[in-house]
């Protein structure tokens, strides 16, 4: 069975401040996908960051970077310079084979 | 432009009514997915379909059914059985011939139902 774990509830921050996810996972198997989505008040899923099993590299795309450990199983992910429109619900999950397993997710308030 | 569609946005019915979520995409994708979220909670999947006339459970199918007679829909139905239907529903779509390199689902904007 799959699990994925965001301990964090709620987040609050000033604007410009970094805002760090983290997320934690579970899964016997040793191809699988994780992911980062974003899910503003409109509701719709927006597809933020991807990385697969065999890649450990941490990398940095704009204002978004993330840290996968295989060791630890975690998957945690950056908003640098947070800004207002960063508000959100912030999603982890985990795909094999064709299911997702999502996090509880974490609500992310920026404040001006 | 291509993308996932879902009507309406907004739902309201009686109890004990069946009621069906329209999921339509364009993006030529052949697996499709419908998740139910509910409040400070993750998505949790209910029903997927990988191709045309087949489908399987997910998690929490108890009250739905679906149905996939064509590539670009795949309707779900919110039975009376469902105890509690109140929910908001997303439907997903991603194509599973690229699974080795790009394995996201692709999300609709939402049905938020409520059952009175």
């Amino acid at each position: 069975a799959q699990k994925v774990t965001q301990a964090q509830t709620e987040i609050s921050v000033v604007e410009k401040e970094d805002v760090t996810l983290d997320c934690v996972y579970e899964t016997r198997d040793t191809t699988y996908y994780l992911f980062w989505y974003k899910q503003p008040p409109s509701g719709e899923l927006v597809f933020l960051i991807r990385r697969n099993s065999f890649d450990e590299q941490n990398e940095i795309s704009g204002r978004y970077s993330w840290n996968f450990q295989k060791s630890t199983s975690s998957f945690n992910f950056t908003i640098t310079a947070s800004q207002v429109v960063d508000s959100a619900v912030y999603f982890c999950a985990l795909s094999s084979d064709y299911k997702l397993s999502f996090g509880a997710g974490t609500t992310v308030t920026v404040r001006a | 432009d291509g993308g996932i569609t879902q009507s309406p946005k907004y739902l309201f019915r009686k109890e004990g009514q069946n009621v069906t979520l329209s999921c339509e995409q364009n993006l030529n994708h052949d697996a499709m997915y419908w998740y139910r979220q509910d409040p400070g909670q993750g998505l949790r999947l209910i029903y997927y379909s990988q191709i045309v006339n087949d489908f399987q459970k997910g998690d929490i199918a108890e009250g739905y059914s679906v149905s996939r007679e064509k590539k670009e829909s795949f309707p779900l139905t919110v039975t009376s059985a469902q105890k509690n239907p109140t929910a908001f529903y997303l439907c997903a779509s991603k194509n599973p011939k690229t699974v080795l390199i790009n394995n996201e689902q692709f999300f609709g904007p939402g049905t938020r139902l409520t059952v009175l």
